[in-house]
């Protein structure tokens, strides 16, 4: 059963930083790209950043380019988003997603339950 | 980017309806759309991808289709736990993967 469960949400504060965690089980991990994709409240949802399945390659929003890292570490099945220079528009729930099929799909089969982030003085 | 917009924002019906919802692309994305389901509180459930195809365990009452810049996801008999936003998702231009601002659909 694939299962994503991620960790390290919290309140910062503006400027702030913080690491996300998304640890998967139940698939190859190594084998599939992974999205972060954000919900902010009441509202609808925005994709984040993506990394392939060797972690050679990263992809980011344009609202979160030079501020947000993903990276992976398959040893750990684990997919991370350090969040840097937080801004209070960057408050969220944060969902981390599988592609669908092996490589990249942009296909999200799979979502954790996600984590809030809420960014506030 | 490829921008989504979905029609209409909310949609009231009642249980056994059929109800259809629509996403335009603001350009061609080919059949590269998917289709997700949101309750209150959940994580996005993948619905149809490809358009058209419908994802394992998802129940035949939904279906997708379009192509192009044109796209509708119909539920043939509206159950009660059918109640949920949706979204709409482009995969064919990426960076940046881009949803819709999706459909709500409520209980008359």
């Amino acid at each position: 059963e694939v299962q994503l469960l991620e960790s390290g949400g919290g309140l910062v504060q503006p400027g702030g930083s913080l690491r996300l965690s998304c640890a998967a089980s139940g698939f190859t991990f190594s084998t599939y790209a992974m999205s972060w994709v954000r919900q902010a409240p009441e509202t609808g949802l925005e994709w984040v950043s993506g990394i392939s399945g060797s972690g050679s390659s990263t992809y980011y929003a344009d609202s979160v380019k030079g501020r947000f890292t993903i990276s992976r570490d398959n040893s750990r099945n684990t997919v991370y988003l350090q969040m840097n220079s937080l801004r209070a528009e960057d408050a969220a729930v944060y969902y981390c997603a599988k592609d669908q099929v092996a490589g990249t799909s942009d296909t999200f089969d799979f979502w954790g339950q996600g984590i809030l982030v809420t960014v506030s003085s | 980017d490829i921008q989504m917009t979905q029609s209409p924002s909310s949609l009231s019906a009642s249980v056994g309806d059929r109800v259809t919802m629509t996403c335009r692309a603001s350009r061609s994305i080919s059949k590269y759309l998917n289709w997700y389901q949101q309750k209150p509180g959940e994580a996005p459930k993948l619905l149809i991808y490809g358009a058209s195809t419908l994802q394992s365990g998802v129940p035949s009452r939904f279906s997708g289709s379009g192509s192009e810049t044109h796209f509708t996801l119909s539920i043939s008999s509206l159950q009660p736990e059918d109640f949920a936003t949706y979204y709409c998702q482009q995969g064919f231009t990426t960076p940046p993967v881009t949803f819709g601002q999706g459909t709500k659909l409520e209980i008359k």
